[in-house]
Parts: structure tokens; C-alpha cells; sequence
């Protein structure tokens, strides 16, 4: 079993609706970070976060440290939404080193 | 720079053939980070540097693979004898240890093609 876990693998939307991305871990960790990958491209950071929650625009990211769970919700997508989108844990460890899920393809629809 | 840099942006080579990829940190991070993405595949850890020295290694997948850095800076990623299974992206991270949550910073990647 990954120490990373995210859901679902792919997604496909039409434009205008809400989406949620899940993240499931099995380790501690000081940090979670979210990152977008469009194909092709680069990773872009979205959030980092320890607790709580953190806006941006249309993003939102929440964490539950307890239940050892993040999720990353879209509003209002839109086809340029469309990437892959990643979970990365960073453990309670000298360095700081990512530990990755396998990210969620998502496809948004015009 | 503003940001990390890496060339190069593509390499193709022929099986057996050495490779160097070259990462540029963002300026005064002093944490540096190599991963590798398989087509197809997620992300995967390969080495770190702190400075110039690397305390994890744990990532690199056989001794073909090395690294290294200087002058708290630039680094290489050395693949010699390459084999097709060694076709990815190479992306290399920096961040700044001081910095909140340590977050790293992406580079844009090298898309190795081993034939």
C-alpha cells in the first residue's frame, strides 16, 4: 500500500462544476503540499499546509491532521483546470524529502 | 535566478551513453532536491543536498546514477551506461530551510530519452 493515496485516479467534469480531490496519507508529517502538473509542463505549487485550510481564487485545500486526510476542491472549474494534480507529504524527517502520491488526472469539459 | 532552471529541456541519447543534467537552485536556497518521473508514473525521490553535502541518497535506483553540487549551488545529475528504463523526467526542487514550511520550488524538468 502507497504511503500516499489519492482519489480518484482520473476525473472528468463539465465546466462550471464543483471538484473535490482527496489525499490520504499513512505517515506523520510536518507538511502537505498540493501541486498542479499541466502536460507538458512544469509542477506549479498550489498550497502548502499543516492545518486548517487555505484559499485562493478558486482553490481551496483543507487538512485534517487527525484523520490523517487532505482534500483540494475546485469551484466553478473550467476546461484550463485541466491537469494533473499531485499530493506530496513531507515527513517528520532531517530532510524534508516529498513523498508522492500518484496524482488525479483531471479533465474538465467546455 | 527567479526561478529553478534546468537544461537540458530535452535529451535523447543512445543506450550506453553518459548524460549530465544541470539544475539551478532559486538563490540562496540551500536544500536541492532530484526526482524522477517515469511515463506513466508518479513522482519519485531520488537525492538530497544541504549545502554541498548529501546526507540522502536513498533515492538513487543503481551506482550508475550520481550527483553532485558545488559551491552550495548548481548541481549535476550523472547517469552513465544508460538503459531505456532510465527514459523520464528529471525534475530537481529547491527550497530554503529557514523558509516557511520548508516548501520546494519545481523546475521545469529534463524529458531524458534513452533509445
Amino acid at each position: 500500500k502507497n504511503e500516499v493515496e489519492q482519489s480518484p485516479q482520473n476525473l472528468t467534469a463539465q465546466e462550471g462544476e464543483f471538484i473535490t480531490i482527496n489525499c490520504s496519507y499513512s505517515v506523520g508529517i510536518s507538511a502537505l503540499h498540493w501541486l498542479q502538473q499541466h502536460p507538458g509542463g512544469g509542477i506549479v505549487s498550489l498550497f502548502m499546509l499543516s492545518s486548517g485550510k487555505k484559499k485562493h481564487g478558486r482553490l481551496i485545500a483543507t487538512i485534517n491532521i487527525q484523520e490523517k486526510h487532505s482534500s483540494l476542491h475546485i469551484t466553478a472549474s473550467h476546461p484550463r483546470d485541466s491537469a494533473v494534480y499531485i499530493c506530496a507529504v513531507r515527513r517528520f524527517s532531517g530532510t524534508y524529502k516529498y513523498i508522492f502520491g500518484t496524482g488525479t488526472r483531471l479533465k474538465v469539459l467546455a | 535566478g527567479a526561478g529553478v532552471s534546468q537544461s537540458p529541456s530535452n535529451k535523447v541519447t543512445e543506450k550506453g551513453k553518459d548524460v549530465e543534467l544541470r539544475c539551478d537552485p532559486i538563490s540562496g536556497h540551500t536544500a536541492l532536491y532530484w526526482y524522477r518521473q517515469s511515463l506513466g508514473q508518479g513522482l519519485e525521490f531520488l537525492i538530497y543536498f544541504q549545502g554541498n553535502s548529501a546526507p540522502d541518497k536513498s533515492g538513487l535506483p543503481s551506482d550508475r546514477f550520481s550527483a553532485e553540487r558545488t559551491g552550495g549551488s548548481v548541481s549535476t545529475l550523472t547517469i552513465q551506461r544508460t538503459q531505456q528504463e532510465d527514459s523520464a523526467v528529471y525534475l530537481c526542487a529547491s527550497s530554503n530551510p529557514g523558509g516557511s514550511y520548508n516548501e520546494q520550488f519545481f523546475g521545469p524538468g529534463t524529458r531524458l530519452t534513452v533509445l
